[in-house]
């Protein structure tokens, strides 16, 4: 297994456009988070999912934002029309749940730059 | 309701010194505590984690951290600074395993020869 993968690495857009990010997580892990990054600043918690579920989501995530974890294993983040303060690093952690580790495995981030 | 302050947003030691970052949390439950490390256009990785067993926590390349309720603080330090110690360091709290973290702010650490 080679860890959490996010997909792009980096995405350039125009304002107004829709984009769309994938994660992948670590097999057989049942929780997934996204959390955003700004420069400068520490990660923000946006939502999390147990198995297809999305148990919590913050208020940082508008109604243009929307996250789905169809089948419980790949996860993906959808931003409509994105506005110049989207643009941050996009990361996603995945955990094996309740009783299993403590740690949260990050993926290399999805860069989004909107211009 | 959780939180996290990191006091000192740049640290900047000599290659051989001693390496201190600085943590304090809030939490309204015992916490978990955790120190993340983060590479230019990287994601974090886990440096070390404290989960209420041992107060004084060992950790990947040399760190470690003491979690002292009383100052309600989780410092991280490592003897001897390395040029490769080099990032932003991230200190976290969560209210339990597989919880949601909160982040600080971040402290990047610079090493001079």
């Amino acid at each position: 297994d080679t860890g959490v993968s996010q997909d792009p690495r980096h995405k350039i857009t125009k304002r107004g456009q829709n984009v769309t990010f994938r994660c992948d997580p670590i097999s057989e892990h049942n929780r997934l988070y996204w959390y955003r990054q700004t420069l400068g600043q520490g990660p923000e918690f946006l939502t999390y999912f147990q198995n297809e579920a999305q148990l919590e989501k913050s208020r940082l995530l508008s109604d243009r934002f929307s996250a789905e974890r169809p089948k419980g294993s790949f996860s993906t983040l959808e931003i409509q029309r994105t506005e110049q303060g989207d643009s941050a690093m996009y990361l996603c952690a995945s955990n094996p749940g309740q009783g299993g580790s403590t740690e949260a495995f990050f993926g290399q981030g999805t860069r989004l730059t909107v211009v | 309701a959780q939180s996290v302050t990191q006091l000192g947003s740049h640290v900047s030691v000599s290659e051989g010194a001693l390496v201190l970052l600085r943590c304090n949390y809030s939490s309204s439950v015992p916490p978990y505590l955790f120190w993340y490390v983060q590479y230019p256009n990287q994601g974090l990785q886990l440096l070390l984690k404290y989960t209420s067993a041992a107060t004084l926590v060992k950790g990947i390349n040399g760190f470690e951290a003491e979690f002292k309720k009383s100052e309600t603080s989780f410092h991280l330090t490592k003897p001897s600074a390395h040029m490769s110690d080099a990032a932003e360091y991230f200190c976290a709290v969560s209210p339990g395993t597989a919880s949601k973290l909160t982040f600080g702010t971040g402290t990047r650490l610079q090493v001079t020869l």
